[in-house]
């Protein structure tokens, strides 16, 4: 039982399309999150939702959209993709969005833009 | 400068070793704080997380925090090769967490 899932593990596409990752939460947490790892293994958040709103929205560009059509699905669109978009992506939850919680991420999703 | 800093790596201890990861942090309201491990091509997973000053042991695992300082440190008693990973340091605060750039640990058989 998979606590954190997130489809496809591997996206290669070429600039300029638009694609999707997917990701489930079965652990009933309220908080869900969207990070991007880079190719120096810095890992920075982009959003988080509690309960389907959005709560952290990181100077991101307006390219990527996150969608959460319920508290345990949070999905992330990417339009034009560019180059620079290249990174590993990992969703996450926690149990609330307050302080003292730690988060489950997914495996990650590594997008290669060729 | 940075929000969270590690010691820049990468670590290399031989096994057995006592294996120390450091931290700071620039936001003196963050109130939890977070270690993770991350092997190569994995995602990370929580490893120990302290919210008080002082130690907090878990097994082979202690973290240490000092709010006065801003510094949280990460301690790995009888390092094991299967210890070698990049370590995450991550301070929370309104329910986002901010990573440090990892150190990455090499245990030497």
């Amino acid at each position: 039982d998979t606590a954190v899932s997130q489809t496809p593990k591997y996206l290669v596409t070429q600039m300029g399309n638009d694609k999707s990752i997917k990701c489930e939460q079965n652990l009933g947490h309220d908080t869900m999150y969207w990070y991007k790892q880079d190719s120096k293994k810095f890992l920075k958040i982009m959003f988080s939702y509690n309960n389907k709103e959005l709560i952290i929205n990181e100077t991101v560009p307006n390219r990527f959209s996150p969608k959460s059509p319920d508290k345990a699905h949070l999905n992330l669109h990417i339009n034009s993709l560019e180059l620079g978009d290249s990174a590993v992506y990992f969703c996450a939850s926690s149990r609330t969005g307050h302080m003292n919680t730690e988060a489950f991420f997914g495996q990650g999703t590594r997008l290669t833009v060729v | 400068q940075k929000e969270v800093e590690q010691n820049s790596g990468p670590l290399s201890v031989p096994e057995g070793a006592i294996a120390s990861l450091n931290c700071t942090y620039s936001d003196r309201v963050s109130q939890s704080f977070f270690w993770y491990r991350q092997y190569s091509g994995k995602s990370p997973e929580l490893i120990m997380s302290i919210y008080s000053n002082g130690d907090k042991e878990d097994g082979r695992f202690t973290a240490q925090l000092n709010k006065a300082s801003q510094y949280v440190s990460l301690l790995i008693r009888d390092s094991q090769p299967s210890d070698s990973a990049t370590y995450l340091c991550a301070a929370g605060n309104a329910g986002k967490s901010t990573f440090g750039d990892g150190t990455t640990l090499t245990v030497k058989p």
